[in-house]
């Protein structure tokens, strides 16, 4: 069965500093796709970031960059010059091939320190 | 502007009623899922539909039901059966049958059983 972990429940950072959040996946298949969504406390699910797993370059979006480590099986999230409004909850999600689920980590709260 | 509206965003029904969550789009989608999310769980897929008529279950759906009689509209019933109901559930659809998969989600609707 595909699995989404995300084993920290909770970081903290300070505000303009940078954060890595871990994400690890198993899946069998060799065609998926990696997300990190964001909920923030208005609880509307918002993608931040999307890896296509036969692209070997990581993904980018403006402050929000990916390391997507295929052969481990790892897919974290870096937040460069973090801001206040980047606290939220965060979601690592899998897509496998073939099929129209998501599959969801338990999530890992966010806080950023003025 | 194209996204996902739930009504309402707060709901409170007595112990042993059944009660229809609102979920409806207009981003075209043919594919459309519920979930329940509850704190420390992520999100659990109840339902999901990739096509007018058709739905499967997913990971939670006994105590739920569903209907897809318009490709914009994918309602949720949680019945007296569901023996733990109160939670927040959320709403999102997706592009079928193509990558790159992402789903949009709706604001959510706070379901509270008493």
């Amino acid at each position: 069965a595909q699995t989404v972990t995300q084993s920290q429940p909770e970081m903290s950072v300070q505000e303009a500093e940078t954060v890595t959040l871990s994400c690890t996946y198993d899946t069998s298949e060799s065609d998926y796709y990696l997300f990190w969504y964001k909920q923030p406390p208005s609880r509307q699910m918002i993608l931040v970031i999307r890896q296509e797993a036969y692209k070997q370059q990581n993904a980018t979006e403006n402050r929000f960059s990916v390391n997507f480590q295929k052969a481990a099986k790892s897919f974290s999230l870096k937040i460069s010059d973090s801001q206040l409004g980047d606290a939220a909850m965060y979601f690592c999600a899998c897509h496998q091939g073939g099929s129209e689920k998501l599959v969801f980590g338990k999530g890992m709260k966010l806080t950023v320190n003025p | 502007d194209g996204g996902i509206t739930q009504s309402p965003k707060y709901l409170f029904r007595k112990e042993g009623q059944n009660v229809t969550l609102s979920c409806e789009q207009n981003l075209n989608h043919d594919a459309m899922y519920w979930y329940r999310q509850d704190p420390g769980q992520g999100l659990r897929l109840i339902y999901y539909s990739q096509i007018v008529n058709d739905f499967q279950k997913g990971d939670i759906a006994e105590g739920y039901s569903v209907s897809r009689e318009k490709k914009e509209s994918f309602p949720l019933t949680v019945t007296s059966a569901q023996k733990n109901p109160t939670a927040f559930y959320l709403c999102a659809s997706s592009i079928y049958g193509q990558g790159p998969y992402e789903q949009y989600f709706g604001p959510g609707t706070r379901l509270t059983v008493t």
